[in-house]
């Protein structure tokens, strides 16, 4: 029963490192979405995916990549990191069909980075 | 571009009183809506979600929501919040047309003992 699984859960990066969240869920979902989550600002959404192969920008995509080769998994790529990145991110995953036929999003546990 | 407005930010009750938060979505034909729930250091948790049919829509923990295409509202409400309800809550749309799902920026529910 593990639904959306990220790690890791916390992570300190120096200025202009890099890392990779990683996301997976076990639900044969076929979006999949990457948000981040700051003070007072609700959830911005960073990059979406409606497929494997399939990627698109989000609200706030600058700094970020992301891929989905297969449909579980769905990382998010920080190339140089910076302290506007500082911030908790959260991987979600839902089902869609034609029609508006779905499920809600599930959520991650999150994970806080900060960037230093 | 589509959007989801929650016009409270922060609202503070005390237990037992009632409780409504306003959502607001911006766009027309088909769309789902949900809330989701936020407890201190958690992740987000579905409390009720609005897909087609009845627009009076009952979740968990007490809480509904309604439905109002011709205001563009999907409201939550619940009629006597307990000091465990303290949290934030967010509104999300999903236009049937579209791929990206949008949240609002968020309502703080503090509820005093």
């Amino acid at each position: 029963n593990a639904g959306v699984t990220q790690t890791p859960k916390f992570r300190i990066l120096k200025i202009g490192q890099s890392m990779t969240l990683q996301c997976t869920q076990d639900m044969n979902h076929n979006y999949m979405y990457w948000y981040r989550q700051d003070p007072g600002m609700g959830l911005k959404l960073i990059y979406y995916s409606v497929g494997a192969g399939i990627t698109d920008k989000g609200e706030v995509p600058n700094g970020y990549n992301v891929s989905r080769s297969t449909t579980e998994d769905f990382p998010l790529r920080l190339e140089l990191a910076a302290p506007s990145q500082t911030s908790v991110y959260f991987c979600a995953s839902s089902s869609h069909r034609r029609g508006g036929v779905g499920t809600e999003a599930f959520f991650g546990q999150g994970t806080r980075l900060t960037v230093v | 571009a589509q959007s989801v407005s929650q016009h409270n930010h922060h609202v503070i009750l005390s237990e037992a009183a009632s409780l409504e938060l306003g959502c607001n979505y911006s766009y027309g034909g088909t769309v789902n809506l949900f809330w989701y729930v936020q407890y201190p250091g958690q992740h987000l948790q579905l409390l009720l979600k609005y897909f087609s049919g009845d627009p009076l829509v009952k979740g968990i923990k007490g809480f509904e929501a309604e439905f109002i295409k011709s205001k563009f509202s999907f409201n939550l409400r619940k009629p006597s919040v307990q000091w465990s309800d303290t949290a934030e809550y967010f509104c999300a749309a999903l236009p049937g047309s579209a791929r990206q799902l949008t949240f609002g920026s968020g309502t703080q529910l503090t509820v005093l003992p």
